[in-house]
Order: C-alpha cells, then sequence, then structure tokens
C-alpha cells in the first residue's frame, strides 16, 4: 500500500520568512497530492492539491510542486504569517483504493 | 452547506469499558470515512463507507472496532472494549459520490481511554 513520509516534524520561522515542507510517497499509481491545515482544536482543511498532470500549482502565498519521478512533493508559504501557525498534513491518494494516506503532519509556528 | 458534525468532542473512558462514536455527513454525500490520529502520528485511515456499504475496512486494527451506516446517513463507531492505545483523536470525512477525494473533515472526536 501507499506510505507517505513529512519532514520536518516541527518548524519554527520568523513572520515574513518562508515555509518548506517536504513529502515523498511510495506508490507510483498515486495522482493526487492534497495539503491540509489543522488549527488548533479545528477541523483539517484543504488548502491546496495538486494532480500528478502538473509539477506546480500556486495560490496567493502557496504553492505545492510535484516531483513524479522522484515521488516527492513540498508545500510552499512564502511572507508567512502568524495566522499560518497551524499542523500541515500532506496525503496522497492510495493508487486504486479510494482512500487517502496521510503523512504524520507538521506543526508550523510563526514568530512575530 | 452545513459541515459535518461529530460527537462528542471529547471522551474519557476507562479501559474496558465501551465508546460509541458518531458522525453525520453533509447531506447528499455518499462516501464517508473515519480516521484516527494517534498523538503526534499519521492519521490513519480506517475504513470507508459507500451509502450504507463498508467499501473498504482494510484500517481497521481489530476486532474491538465495529462501524455502521444504517440507511447511508449518519455513522457510528464502537469501541468495545476499549483499551489504551485506543486513545487518539477520531476524525469524519465525507465526500460526494463524483469527487470521492473531495474531503471535508469532522472537527474530530478525542478519545482517552484510561
Amino acid at each position: 500500500g501507499e506510505n507517505v513520509e513529512q519532514h520536518p516534524s516541527t518548524l519554527s520561522v520568523q513572520e515574513g520568512d518562508s515555509a518548506v515542507i517536504k513529502c515523498t510517497y511510495s506508490d507510483s499509481a498515486s495522482n493526487y497530492f492534497p495539503w491540509y491545515k489543522q488549527e488548533l482544536g479545528k477541523r483539517p482543511q484543504l488548502i491546496i492539491d495538486i494532480r500528478s498532470n502538473v509539477g506546480e500549482k500556486k495560490d496567493q502565498r502557496i504553492a505545492v510542486t510535484l516531483n513524479k519521478t522522484a515521488k516527492h512533493f513540498s508545500l510552499h508559504i512564502t511572507e508567512t504569517q502568524p495566522e499560518d501557525s497551524a499542523v500541515y498534513f500532506c496525503a496522497a491518494n492510495a493508487g486504486s483504493a479510494r482512500q487517502l494516506t496521510f503523512g504524520s503532519g507538521t506543526q508550523l509556528t510563526v514568530l512575530p | 452547506e452545513a459541515g459535518v458534525t461529530q460527537f462528542p468532542s471529547h471522551s474519557v473512558i476507562e479501559k474496558g469499558q465501551t465508546v460509541t462514536l458518531r458522525c453525520d455527513p453533509i447531506s447528499g454525500h455518499d462516501n464517508l470515512y473515519w480516521y484516527r490520529r494517534v498523538m503526534g502520528k499519521e492519521i490513519k485511515f480506517l475504513l470507508h463507507f459507500v451509502k450504507e456499504s463498508k467499501q473498504d475496512e482494510s484500517g481497521m486494527p481489530n476486532n474491538r472496532f465495529l462501524a455502521e451506516r444504517t440507511g447511508g446517513t449518519y455513522s457510528t463507531l464502537k469501541v468495545q472494549p476499549a483499551e489504551l492505545e485506543d486513545s487518539g483523536v477520531y476524525f469524519c470525512a465525507s465526500s460526494r459520490a463524483t469527487d470521492y477525494y473531495g474531503y471535508t473533515f469532522g472537527s474530530g472526536t478525542r478519545l482517552t481511554v484510561v
């Protein structure tokens, strides 16, 4: 089955700096890669996703890149703000199974 | 549209007791998923319903866990008897039939077994 590894587990950045979170996956059949943000006490919410037919996708300060050959994808947040502080999860679809496999999460702290 | 609702938000039970978690998906969402996050680890798949049928229950850890979705609406997840290692946050997510990866998550139930 699919296995998703996520790094780092914690990340602290100064406000205004960039943050990068990286994930690797194992199943070459995976073709959908979402990122979720979970603020303290709230539900995980989709912030951006990418499909295997593109290498990069951007939405304002957030971007995701995908390298299918190397089986890794990354989340990039620019000009970080305190409200970006949260746990971020990457995920990949598990081949033919209609479920997502998640990484272990990254606690991002943006220091004012 | 109303979101995915989970109840209770927190539950503390003693080892050996029974607990039932409930998830009300978004109306019209055929897909309903249960996931669990044990402290600091990944959000791990438990099972997937399509309407009232179990599509995939490969993630259920053992036969102490029983999930149902009677009538294809809300779902329950019963743990009986609970063990210490069952502690964690249990998430429910639902999605439309035509967009099964388009999850809307609930806020989760934090289960603590003492």
